[in-house]
């Protein structure tokens, strides 16, 4: 079956500009995850859905990120006032159930902040 | 604070040869672990776990190792084929509510024939 999708797969950008990064999660899975991974680092927890309701926003780095699902598909993270800093690969991940330690990865959007 | 360490940046092994991959952690509350494997251009892909109850995990070619003590996990493979080669990902995870992963830096594992 169809795994999670992510578009665009590259994002180049000037600074300052808001950018929109989406995310096709397989469907039926209620839990949703967005991660980056910026060069050398390992991947980084931003944000987690179960249905559309976020319960852990821990991980976004400021207020210039937000997130958005609807339902229990689509999700969209957007990145207003983009800066240098930013330039990473953002990873959404999706798994059937909450509880469930296995998370199945999109290929990924390459955000270059120019 | 980097809670889960892997300090080798790269491994290189033969074909036929063990590759042994290292992981540390910090955090007590960790209860369960996870192995990702990463080609290039691609999302992780989930290779094998190990609860906090177990000190080890089989799977085909691939083992995982707990040592709870020493808070360390290692990943062996046997034998090493080079279509293993890719980026190793080692994950942590204490649970919340939900599995929130805390991921290492990687390994990049180099196999060659």
């Amino acid at each position: 079956g169809a795994g999670v999708s992510q578009s665009p797969s590259n994002k180049v950008t000037e600074k300052g500009k808001d950018v929109e990064l989406r995310c096709d999660p397989i469907s039926g899975h209620t839990a949703l995850y967005w991660y980056r991974q910026r060069l050398g680092q390992g991947l980084e927890f931003l944000i987690y859905f179960q249905g559309n309701s976020a319960p852990d926003k821990s991980g976004l780095p400021s207020d210039r990120f937000s997130a958005e699902r609807t339902g229990e598909s689509v999700s969209t993270l957007t990145i207003q006032r983009t800066q240098q800093e930013d330039s990473a690969v953002y990873l959404c991940a999706s798994s059937p159930i909450p509880q469930g330690y296995e998370q199945y990865f999109g290929p990924g959007t390459r955000l270059t902040v120019t | 604070d980097q809670q889960v360490k892997q300090n080798s940046p790269s491994l290189s092994v033969q074909e036929g040869r063990i590759s042994i991959l290292n992981c540390d952690y910090t955090n007590s509350m960790f209860d369960y672990f996870l192995w990702y494997k990463k080609y290039p251009a691609e999302g992780p892909t989930f290779l094998i776990s190990i609860s906090s109850i177990k000190d080890k995990n089989e799977d085909g070619r691939f083992t995982v190792f707990l040592n709870k003590s020493a808070k360390h996990l290692s990943l062996h493979i046997v034998p090493s084929q080079p279509g293993d080669s890719a980026v190793y990902f080692c994950a942590a995870s204490a649970y919340t509510g939900f599995q929130k992963l805390v991921f290492g830096t990687g390994t990049r594992l180099l196999v060659s024939p």
